[in-house]
């Protein structure tokens, strides 16, 4: 399968402790994107790489947010001290830089705060 | 500031119909102008798109309106397939990155049999 992969692809933790997902794009494209999406609502950008630079993220990635795109392939996403309004799906995306909107997706990673 | 609106969150129709979705924006700043479906469990898969410079594109049984003008975009089934019962979110992406997308809420389109 070369599509966008996802791990886990559901987390329940306890409200305070620390969460990572990852994510595995497809390997010739050079775009990460996290992408996050509560019941209800079509998905929320949260930041994107280029290789391994992060080149912008939003106002709703706070400090408890970090995403690190180490050797430009695979990706993660740590959120600490969670809180229950954390909880939602964490979609990631991948695509070339050229690209006009056309983004690959992976399944998601559910997060469920307690 | 909600700059995308899908204002309808459930449409019915029968197999063999046109399926009609709509989305309405605010901004202007926007380039492009995609449809995604999304299946229960799967990530949005990319179906259709527009640029700003077009009002209409076709592929197969999907045709994208663009209306400028009325800040307004549709997607056309036809004819409509159970398969086609999905999610479908208008998406619209520009300015510095045109991976950004700024999605609208979504409208869940089912087509009975």
């Amino acid at each position: 399968d070369t599509g966008v992969s996802q791990d886990p692809r559901h987390k329940i933790t306890k409200r305070g402790q620390n969460v990572t997902f990852r994510c595995d794009p497809i390997s010739e494209h050079n775009r990460l994107y996290w992408y996050r999406q509560t019941l209800g609502q079509g998905p929320e950008f949260l930041t994107y790489f280029q290789n391994e630079a992060q080149l912008e993220k939003s106002r709703l990635l706070s400090d408890r947010f970090s995403a690190e795109r180490p050797k430009g392939s695979f990706s993660t996403l740590e959120i600490q001290r969670t809180e229950q309004g954390d909880s939602a799906m964490y979609l990631c995306a991948s695509s070339f830089a050229a690209n006009t909107g056309e983004l690959f997706f992976g399944e998601g990673s559910r997060l469920t705060v307690l | 500031d909600q700059q995308v609106k899908q204002n309808s969150p459930s449409l019915s129709v029968q197999e063999g119909r046109i399926s009609i979705l709509n989305c309405d924006y605010t901004n202007s700043m926007f380039d492009y102008f995609l449809w995604y479906k999304k299946y229960p469990a799967e990530g949005p898969t990319f179906l259709i798109s527009i640029s700003s410079i077009k009002d209409k594109n076709e592929d197969g049984r999907f045709t994208v309106f663009l209306n400028k003008s009325a800040k307004h975009l549709s997607l056309h089934i036809v004819p409509s397939q159970p398969g086609d019962s999905a999610v479908y979110f208008c998406a619209l992406s520009g300015g510095t990155s045109y991976g950004k997308l700024t999605f609208g809420q979504g409208t869940i389109l089912t087509v009975h049999p």
